[in-house]
């Protein structure tokens, strides 16, 4: 079935590099996407990947994607406390416009 | 300015008494969703529409209803509310058959005592 699974919490310290990672299962997903959440407000689109490709960066995002293994990773370089927030992964399988979730990182960035 | 809006923000609410959450959306997208979000689960799907008057059940439909009778409009019913239905809710919406962004809105928190 389809699974999307995060670690649940995540903590860095001010301008070191956050890695959050995601495991899926659903293998014909063409899209695969990371959604920001902040305190009291609703998910807005970071970046995505195609499944064609095995890397995307933009800006201070990295998307790392190793289709063999189902495994996507989120590098924010250089990170700050405004990025402090629930990170989510999520899948599009094919032919569908559903989008699966994962269960949200927290990632807390501290002094 | 492109948006998704949801009403209320906050609800509480006693056991039984039926309620509805509004979402209204700005940008002609056929695709409209309801998702609830509970910590340690993520977000599930509860109900979907591809357009005007086609709704489907998502991964968690019991206990709630939607209608779609305009393209902006997605509103999420809940006949009769119960405590497992306590949680927060967003409505989201994107470009059918596109692959593009999902706009959601800012999400109403529901407590049913």
């Amino acid at each position: 079935g389809e699974d999307v699974e995060q670690s649940l919490f995540l903590s860095v310290r001010e301008g070191d590099s956050s890695v959050i990672n995601c495991t899926y299962t659903d293998s014909s997903s063409t899209y695969l996407y990371w959604y920001k959440q902040e305190p009291g407000a609703g998910l807005q689109l970071l970046t995505y990947i195609f499944s064609n490709m095995d890397m995307k960066q933009d800006q201070r995002l990295t998307v790392l994607l190793n289709k063999k293994d189902k495994h996507l990773s989120l590098r924010i370089a250089d990170t700050q406390t405004g990025d402090s927030a629930i990170y989510f992964c999520a899948e599009s399988p094919y032919n569908t416009d559903k989008l699966i979730f994962g269960t949200g990182t927290r990632l807390q960035v501290f002094p | 300015e492109a948006q998704v809006t949801q009403n209320p923000r906050y609800l509480i609410t006693v056991t039984g008494k039926k309620l509805t959450v509004t979402c209204s959306q700005n940008m002609n997208h056929e695709y409209m969703s309801w998702y609830r979000q509970d910590p340690g689960l993520g977000l599930r799907q509860i109900y979907y529409s591809m357009n005007v008057e086609v709704t489907d059940k998502g991964d968690v439909p019991e206990g709630y209803k939607v209608s779609r009778k305009e393209k902006r409009n997605f509103p999420l019913i809940l006949e009769s509310p119960s405590p497992n239905q306590t949680s927060l809710y967003f409505c989201a919406s994107r470009m059918v058959y596109s692959n593009t962004e999902a706009f959601f809105g800012q999400g109403t928190r529901l407590t049913v005592v």
